[in-house]
């Protein structure tokens, strides 16, 4: 069965530092999208990516936020300045389909 | 993308067939009906989705109504695995492989 892999799966950072959530999304996949959840609320998209560039983000995704395809396997999502508010786990996930794969996440504890 | 509502939870008993309600009167005719689930604060999963045939798979059976402005998703004989939250996200995007939006779910409790 094929697999999102997130790492790290907890990482905590002082507040204003940066912080890069790294993923592997499933190799043969050409959408890849970040979602968060703070904890006790729902699942939130951020920013979906095609083709080497965001096709599409939400209002949460501001200039703090940025992605990356560095290489052929790795999809980052960069925070800039950390914020309390931005403590949440942080889901990827890849598709070339209909079903999309999550990984399974990495909890963000800004403190 | 058309808004989903869903209750907020529901219990079953285990063996038993669980039948999850969505509404989404406002579907337009290209938006597909998906169900994902969560467990615990597990990566969502993907279970089903249509258009408006009625599916099934070895997860599930999705059934729209004709007027596709709601569907039922079956879990034909519950465990207490499949204890989870549950999303009913109505998408529309090219290929299905636009953004999902998720809302608050139905919270399915299996039991003994």
């Amino acid at each position: 069965e094929p697999e999102v892999t997130q790492t790290p799966s907890h990482q905590v950072t002082q507040m204003g530092q940066e912080v890069i959530l790294r993923c592997v999304p499933i190799s043969n996949h050409l959408y890849f999208y970040w979602y968060r959840q703070i904890l006790g609320q729902k699942v939130e998209f951020l920013v979906s990516f095609y083709n080497n560039e965001i096709s599409e983000k939400s209002e949460i995704f501001d200039d703090q936020f940025s992605v990356e395809r560095p290489d052929g396997s790795n999809f980052t999502l960069k925070i800039r300045s950390t914020k309390l508010e931005d403590s949440a786990m942080y889901f990827c996930a890849s598709r070339d389909g209909p079903e999309a794969f999550f990984g399974q996440g990495t909890r963000l504890t800004v403190v | 993308d058309a808004k989903t509502t869903q209750p907020p939870s529901m219990d079953c008993a285990e063996g038993r067939a669980a039948n999850l309600p969505c509404n989404h009167s406002t579907i337009s005719g290209n938006e597909y009906v998906y169900w994902y689930r969560q467990i615990h604060s597990q990566g969502p999963q993907y279970i089903i989705h249509g258009l408006k045939n009625n599916e099934t798979n070895e997860m599930a059976s999705l059934i729209i109504t004709e007027d596709r402005k709601s569907s039922t998703l079956i879990l034909p004989h519950a465990t207490l695995r499949d204890t989870a939250v549950y999303y009913c996200i109505a998408s529309l995007g090219s290929g299905n492989t636009g953004k999902l939006i998720f809302g608050q779910g139905t919270t399915l409790q299996v039991k003994p």
